[in-house]
């Protein structure tokens, strides 16, 4: 089974600071991976994805993550955050060729000025 | 474009009560999909339906069924309510495989007295 650990449920930052969201994963057998975002009182929206290929990956609004087999990691970064990056955000696992994405905890990204 | 649309958006039971959470998608995808949100405990998958006609037990299936009506419709029924399901459930769609991103309505707010 797949699993994701998100290590930090919240993440205050200062406007125009760069951030980065921590995600580790578990599995047995090559994965799918993605960054979701969800603002307030909304679904939630895909931000990346890494399917294969290039390990550094090139999302919406800024966003960048950076997947690491070795250390079986999907860390999400962005140089400088705004006011309307605040939202929660998640990680998430399916094994190639599957349809259930596993979800992890999420991590509420504060952004004040 | 109304993507993946879920009825109601609130909802109040008292113990016992049975209620079926409707969602509909005007994509054309052929995967769908129950989540619910809990604090701290991310999405956990309920049920999950990869094309028309079959669905399947995700992560925390128990005390609900599941409907898949035709391909845009996708319901979540609840025959007799527990204060345990108090959560935000959300209803999502994607094309085929799991490397396709997921659409999500914008979730469907229950309590359970």
């Amino acid at each position: 089974a797949q699993s994701v650990t998100q290590l930090d449920s919240q993440v205050p930052v200062f406007e125009e600071a760069p951030v980065e969201l921590r995600c580790n994963y578990s599995s047995s057998v090559s994965v799918y991976l993605f960054w979701y975002v969800q603002y307030p009182n909304q679904g939630l929206q895909l931000l990346l994805k890494y399917l294969s290929g290039s390990t550094l990956v090139k999302g919406i609004n800024g966003f960048e993550a950076e997947f690491n087999k070795s250390q079986t990691s999907f860390h999400l970064r962005k140089p400088s955050v705004h006011i309307s990056d605040t939202a929660e955000y998640f990680c998430a696992v399916t094994p190639t060729g599957f349809q259930k994405l596993v979800f992890g905890t999420g991590t509420r990204l504060l952004v004040s000025p | 474009n109304a993507g993946v649309t879920q009825t109601p958006k609130f909802q109040v039971l008292k113990t016992g009560q049975s209620m079926t959470l409707q969602c509909a998608q005007d994509m054309n995808h052929n995967s769908m999909y129950w989540y619910r949100q809990d604090p701290g405990m991310g999405l956990r998958l309920i049920y999950y339906s990869a094309s028309e006609g079959t669905t399947d037990k995700g992560e925390v299936p128990n005390g609900y069924n599941v409907s898949r009506l035709n391909k845009r419709e996708f319901s979540l029924r609840l025959e007799s309510a527990a204060p345990s399901q108090t959560s935000v459930y959300f209803c999502a769609s994607s094309e085929w495989r799991g490397e396709e991103k997921l659409f999500f309505g914008s979730g469907t707010q229950l309590s359970v007295l």
